[in-house]
């Protein structure tokens, strides 16, 4: 059973609009939240991150906002821009288990110019 | 700049074969990592590594091995590839156990996409 969950395989955007990208999660214990922006045939690269203890966190066009009682995360990209055309992987961990990543199904956004 | 390097960005093998995947990483990281990429499933956790000669696996270990006899230095073995292991292959390294939070996140190859016929 995935514990990590993207539920939408796609977006697509216009550009200078806001894109929201969701993510929800099942394991309580996860205490450090992650995204990753993929483009085809290139390894995942580190957007933003956010701890359990916290509900958002600010870096340029990107914000993560954590929902910790619905389990729920989002990634706003504010504008959004042709280049962040990619896929989106929202990833935990729980570090009492280790520091490895449990990453979601991820969801492909496309911005329109 | 972190850097992990995967010797190959494409390999086609045949069936039955087997096959070495090689990472390296340049920033002294302890945890090492391999996933495998699939549409629709994500990343998903093969086998990783919190120190030279030791290893855990992961979610989907079946059909794998894993070799650390260097620190900056991870293998995956494919021990009798097979069609359903054609897929996109990521390693990626991060700070060790010890460290949480900030400067957790863990740092990707560019990702070795394997082909088996």
């Amino acid at each position: 059973d995935q514990q990590v969950k993207q539920n939408s395989p796609s977006l697509s955007v216009q550009e200078g609009r806001i894109s929201i990208l969701n993510c929800d999660y099942t394991n309580s214990m996860f205490d450090y939240f992650l995204w990753y922006k993929k483009y085809p045939a290139e390894g995942p690269t580190f957007l933003i991150s956010i701890s359990s203890i916290k509900d958002k966190n600010e870096d340029g066009r990107f914000t993560v906002f954590l929902n910790k009682s619905a389990k729920h995360l989002s990634l706003h990209i504010v504008p959004s821009q042709p280049g962040d055309s990619a896929v989106y992987f929202c990833a935990a961990i729980d570090f009492n288990a280790g520091n490895m990543l449990t990453f979601g199904g991820g969801t492909r956004l496309m911005v329109k110019p | 700049d972190v850097k992990v390097t995967q010797s190959s960005r494409y390999l086609v093998k045949r069936t039955g074969e087997k096959v070495f995947l090689e990472c390296v990483q340049d920033m002294d990281h302890e945890n090492m990592f391999w996933y495998r990429q699939d549409p629709g499933l994500g990343l998903r956790l093969i086998y990783f590594s919190y120190d030279v000669k030791m290893k855990e696996k992961g979610d989907i270990p079946e059909g794998y091995s894993v070799s650390r006899e260097k620190k900056e230095r991870f293998s995956l073995i494919l021990e009798s590839a097979s069609t359903n292991q054609t897929s996109m292959y990521l390693c990626a390294s991060s700070l060790g156990r010890v460290h949480r939070g900030a400067g957790t996140e863990a740092f990707f190859g560019q990702g070795t996409r394997l082909t088996v016929v």
